[in-house]
């Protein structure tokens, strides 16, 4: 099945500095890439997604670029803030997910994001 | 406030016992999916239903099960708990459009301690 690696574990950096996670995934049909940011004691919150078409995607301070040839794709952050702070997920979407349903995520182990004011 | 409800929040049982989390999707949401969070696992496929069937199977328990009733509500039931079963539990929806972009939306988790 898919396999996703996500990298650092753990980031930490000074507000108004840009951070970029960066993930891996094993199966070349994987075709949808989202981002999820967690806050402690809540659910995993949608902030951005790429579709296998699309080389880059932006929204406001976020963006996520995908390199389907190296099998990789990277959420960036720019002028962090303070309330960015949280664990930050990469998933991708199997493509024997099958069905009507095009769920069952596989997630990377998650980036703890921390901006020092 | 995803529009993803899961009751309830917290719950402590004893090893041995069985528990039943409840959600409610999104209004519209035909899909629900099961997901455990634990340190060690990070997040966890379990299982899919979608308008009451069962679709998909991920690293479900064969003492877990759930189902999906006809209002589209989903109960996710762990018997013979053990202690590592101690994890928050999320239910997530989505439309279920063949669209690939089908987003999917989370609750904001049910607590389990098992001591």
């Amino acid at each position: 099945g898919e396999n996703v690696e996500q990298h650092p574990s753990t980031l930490s950096v000074q507000e108004g500095d840009s951070a970029v996670i960066k993930c891996t995934y094993s199966d070349s049909a994987s075709n949808y890439f989202p981002w999820y940011k967690q806050e402690l004691g809540k659910g995993p919150q949608l902030i951005i997604d790429i579709r296998s078409n699309v080389g880059e995607k932006k929204d406001q301070r976020i963006a996520v670029t995908l390199n389907k040839t190296a099998k990789h794709f990277s959420l960036h952050i720019t002028e962090t803030q303070p309330e960015d702070s949280a664990v930050y997920f990469c998933a991708a979407r199997p493509a024997n997910a099958g069905g009507t349903s095009y769920g069952k995520l596989t997630f990377g182990q998650g980036t703890i994001l921390t901006v020092h004011p | 406030d995803s529009g993803v409800t899961q009751t309830p929040k917290h719950l402590i049982t004893a090893t041995g016992q069985r528990v039943t989390l409840r959600c409610s999707p999104r209004s519209g949401d035909l899909s629900v999916y099961w997901y455990q969070q634990s340190l060690d696992q990070g997040l966890q496929f379990l299982i899919q239903y979608y308008n009451g069937e069962e679709r998909a199977k991920g690293n479900i328990l064969e003492r877990f099960s759930a189902q999906q009733f006809p209002d589209l509500h989903s109960e996710l039931n762990l018997s013979s708990l053990e202690l590592g079963d101690s994890a928050l539990y999320f239910c997530a929806s989505s439309v279920s459009s063949r669209d690939i972009g089908n987003t999917i939306y989370f609750g904001e988790g049910s607590w389990l301690t098992v001591v």
